[in-house]
């Protein structure tokens, strides 16, 4: 079956350290890739998404994500955070041209900035 | 922008009441979801619809049951409430894979519910 893996339930870091949220997914075929982002009290919102080309893909505020099909994983970065990044983050594929459009998601990653 | 709306952003149901949880987009989305979220165990999909009247069940489809009558509306109904079924509901829509391959799902804001 199906499944995606984020590495850490919690992160913690001080404002202006770099982040890295690891994101690895369990299936063989082609996927489209996302991460979406939660900020506290609000709604789930795309941060960006691979589906084919360049995989380095940039996202809204500043973070990247890479896609290595060698090791089927999508890690989200961030070279700076903000105290405004906390939030938590989740990881989440579909297979391309699957018939029935789910979604599979990770576990999802907190994220505090310390100010 | 996509706009997914949903009918309540909090509810307090009693064990055994019927609770109706409404989604409305307005984006002409032919897909639609029902999610619950609960700590550590990120999103679990309940049911979708892929057109109107139709409905595939999702992972977590015990206890629930759905309904959509018109594109831009899907309704999540809990039969008979119970306090296993207190968690946050999103509903979520997207277009079909021939209008974007990429089958992006946008949000709304949430119900969160809680069963007495």
């Amino acid at each position: 079956a199906q499944s995606v893996s984020q590495h850490n339930h919690h992160v913690i870091l001080s404002e202006a350290a770099s982040l890295e949220l690891g994101c690895n997914y369990s299936y063989g075929g082609t996927v489209n890739l996302f991460w979406y982002v939660q900020y506290p009290g609000q709604h789930l919102q795309l941060l960006l998404k691979y589906f084919s080309g360049d995989p380095l893909v940039k996202g809204i505020k500043g973070f990247e994500a890479e896609f290595i099909k060698s090791k089927f994983s999508f890690n989200l970065r961030k070279p700076s955070v903000q105290w405004s990044d906390t939030a938590e983050y989740f990881c989440a594929v579909n297979a391309r041209g699957g018939s029935n459009y789910q979604l599979i998601w990770g576990a999802g990653t907190k994220l505090i900035i310390k100010p | 922008d996509v706009k997914v709306t949903q009918s309540s952003r909090y509810l307090v149901k009693r064990t055994g009441e019927k609770v109706f949880l409404e989604c409305v987009q307005d984006m002409d989305h032919e897909n639609m979801f029902w999610y619950r979220q609960d700590p550590g165990l990120g999103l679990r999909l309940i049911y979708f619809s892929y057109d109107v009247k139709m409905k595939e069940k999702g992972d977590i489809p015990e206890g629930y049951s759905v309904s959509r009558e018109k594109k831009e509306r899907f309704s999540l109904i809990l039969e008979s409430a119970s306090t296993n079924q207190t968690s946050m509901y999103l509903c979520a829509s997207s277009f079909s894979g021939t209008s974007d391959p990429t089958d992006t799902q946008y949000f709304g804001p949430g119900t969160r519910l809680t069963v007495l």
